[in-house]
């Protein structure tokens, strides 16, 4: 089992329509929890973080942590064509230490004009 | 705020040379860098841990002698392929981070690397 999984996709969603990304991971230790955005031959950005149970919003994005079931997801809002472009889930092992961020292979999102 | 810069953002060289690449953090201070490759459509592999002043930590699998790790300020961490060869060539990403109120890792904006 990996330790964090994403589906790869791509999802395929039309403009303005809710684009829904989800996560799992293994650890049940894990305290914080990552989306990054990374188009095509760039390197990624981060666009969300989530600590807590529930939902954090920033405008059109929102991310969504549910500890119990060991799984982080991010809804886009309004999806726009320059919304397309693999995003990657990330989870910190040991909560705001300095390891590593553990990814997940990302899901490829194709918003449709 | 969080804005890591790395120098060459592109690089072609020949079998058997080494190349060097800086990863810079311009507006926070790093007392941990990361250093990741990625091949083309695949995932990001990370490749080792970077702490200021003291040596680096490799993942399983990254020969330590072929990819020379410094970290030497809080600021500036440095990756050397050594002795590079063309299954070297793919894209490498450093990241730095957290900072203080920064949470997670911040990336650069990548160099790809080409080997003849």
């Amino acid at each position: 089992q990996k330790e964090v999984e994403q589906n790869s996709g791509p999802l395929s969603v039309p403009e303005g329509a809710i684009a829904s990304l989800n996560c799992t991971y293994s650890d049940r230790g894990s305290q914080s929890f990552f989306w990054y955005r990374q188009y095509s031959g760039k390197s990624p950005e981060l666009i969300m973080f989530i600590y807590s149970n529930g939902d954090k919003e920033d405008g059109r994005f929102t991310a969504q942590l549910n500890k119990a079931s060991q799984y982080v997801s991010l809804l886009i809002r309004d999806s726009q064509p320059s919304d397309s472009a693999t995003y990657l889930c990330a989870v910190n092992r040991v909560g705001t230490g300095r390891r590593a961020l553990t990814f997940g292979s990302g899901t490829r999102l194709q918003v449709q004009p | 705020g969080a804005v890591v810069s790395q120098h060459p953002s592109r690089v072609i060289c020949k079998s058997g040379t080494s190349v060097k690449i800086e990863c810079r953090s311009l507006d926070f201070q790093a007392t941990t860098m990361f250093w990741y490759r990625q091949f083309p459509k695949k995932s990001l592999m990370l490749m080792a841990t970077s702490n200021e002043g003291s040596k680096a930590t490799y993942e399983q699998g990254v020969e330590k002698d072929k990819f020379l790790i410094n970290h030497a300020s809080l600021t500036l961490s440095t990756l050397t392929v050594t002795s590079a060869h063309p299954e070297d060539s793919s894209f490498y990403i450093c990241s730095a981070g957290p900072g203080r109120n920064l949470p997670g890792e911040f990336f650069g904006p990548g160099t790809r690397l080409t080997v003849l």
